[in-house]
């Protein structure tokens, strides 16, 4: 079975800096799609960005972007130029190309931007 | 556009009541998602439907049931609750494609006393 591992439950950054959350997960498939989601203190989930795995090249989405490293599992999302709105809870995704519907979720890290 | 749309925000069940939870999509998305949130656990799926007229179970079916009414509606019955059944619950959809992402609604969060 898949997992999903965020093993920083909570991380903190000064506005305007760099931040870096981790994720790793355990899967015995070559194809598959990784996601962040943001989940403000609204509750709603909002896609952040989504890698394929067959795809080399990293993810970007404006001040968003992504290191996979699909050797080693591996899955961080970068945030660059850190500003108030971007704190949240971030959660880490898994799911298989194809054959099986679940998309597992870590246990999340909640992002404090520090004024 | 509503995209995915959850009734109610918030409900209070004694233990052993029953009560649905409605969602509705208007994306025309294939895939529905009934998921739970807990403190420290990230989100886990209770059931799925990946298309009109099929369901299916997921990490923790025990103590809900689902209906997948059409194909814009996807309810989730709790026949009598328990209080491990206190959680934030989200229903989500997406097109079904194997890329495409999950869209979430904002939850309902239900207490069992």
């Amino acid at each position: 079975a898949q997992t999903v591992t965020q093993s920083q439950p909570e991380m903190s950054v000064q506005e305007a800096e760099t931040v870096t959350l981790s994720c790793t997960y355990d899967t015995s498939e070559s194809d598959y799609y990784l996601f962040w989601y943001k989940q403000p203190p609204s509750r709603q989930m909002i896609l952040v960005i989504r890698q394929e795995a067959y795809k080399q090249q990293n993810a970007t989405e404006n001040r968003f972007s992504v290191n996979f490293q699909k050797a080693a599992k591996s899955f961080s999302l970068k945030i660059s130029d850190s500003q108030l709105g971007d704190a949240a809870m971030y959660f880490c995704a898994y799911r298989n190309l194809s054959g099986n519907e679940k998309l597992t979720f870590g246990t999340g890290t909640r992002l404090t931007i520090i004024p | 556009n509503a995209g995915v749309t959850q009734t109610p925000k918030f409900q209070v069940l004694k233990t052993g009541q029953s009560m649905t939870l409605q969602c509705a999509q208007d994306m025309n998305h294939n895939s529905m998602y009934w998921y739970r949130q807990d403190p420290g656990m990230g989100l886990r799926l209770i059931y799925y439907s990946a298309s009109e007229g099929t369901t299916d179970k997921g990490e923790v079916p025990n103590g809900y049931n689902v209906s997948r009414l059409n194909k814009r509606e996807f309810s989730l019955r709790l026949e009598s609750a328990a209080p491990s059944q206190t959680s934030v619950y989200f229903c989500a959809s997406r097109t079904g494609e194997s890329h495409s992402p999950l869209h979430f609604g904002n939850g309902t969060r239900l207490t069992v006393t």
